[in-house]
């Protein structure tokens, strides 16, 4: 089925900085990609979203382009927040589109 | 309005025992989604239901493992013989269309803790 992958390890950056978190995908045909983000103590929320090929999701500041020829929807930042320190997961839809497949997740914080 | 609710919000219990957690989805959402959160790491599929119907149970991980929607809107998953290796963080999610294609709204999740 189709499956995300995203970068190893958490990212430590300072206020201000800019965030890149990569993700690229497998996918049949160009299912619609998702970034959710979890901050701490709370559910899994809807960060930004794109359909089709070359759209640009955008939310809060953040951006992800999904690119086909990369097979890559990357979420971007220019400026981040200490309020930004959470955990983000790469997602698309999977197997029959019956569920969405998550990447493994990547955890960001921001120091003042 | 009212987002997705789960309870517990956390659950300890003994190996052996058996453990019922529920999702109350958001009124009218169609789609109801179960995962799996082991500490770390992302979601994991477990059901999926269309209304009261169970369409896809694939991700269960065993027999142990129950799901049940019973009206269309609240669901219970029920875990039998708990294992230590069903320790993870239990996630809700409905969605107002049918598949996973579209946005789900989760719940906070339930943490089990199998001792």
């Amino acid at each position: 089925g189709n499956s995300v992958t995203q970068m190893e390890g958490p990212v430590t950056l300072s206020e201000e900085a800019f965030l890149t978190i990569n993700c690229t995908y497998t996918a049949t045909g160009y299912p619609s990609l998702f970034w959710y983000v979890q901050y701490p103590g709370e559910g899994l929320q809807l960060l930004l979203k794109a359909t089709k090929a070359d759209d640009k999701g955008s939310n809060k500041g953040f951006e992800a382009t999904y690119r086909k020829e990369t097979t890559s929807f990357h979420l971007e930042k220019g400026s981040v927040q200490v309020s930004d320190s959470a955990v983000y997961f790469c997602a698309l839809p999977s197997r029959g589109n019956n569920r969405l497949a998550f990447g493994k997740g990547n955890q960001v914080v921001v120091i003042p | 309005g009212a987002g997705v609710s789960q309870s517990p919000r956390y659950k300890v219990a003994k190996r052996g025992q058996d453990v019922a957690l529920r999702c109350d989805p958001i009124s009218g959402h169609v789609s109801l989604f179960w995962y799996q959160q082991a500490l770390g790491q992302g979601p994991e599929f477990l059901t999926y239901f269309q209304n009261e119907a169970q369409l896809d149970k694939s991700g269960l991980p065993s027999d142990r493992f129950f799901a049940e929607r019973p009206e269309g809107s609240v669901s219970t998953l029920k875990i039998q013989r708990t294992q230590q290796e069903d320790s993870a963080v239990y996630l809700c999610a409905s969605s107002f269309q049918r598949g996973g294609g579209n946005e789900q709204f989760f719940g906070p999740g339930t943490r089990l803790t199998v001792l």
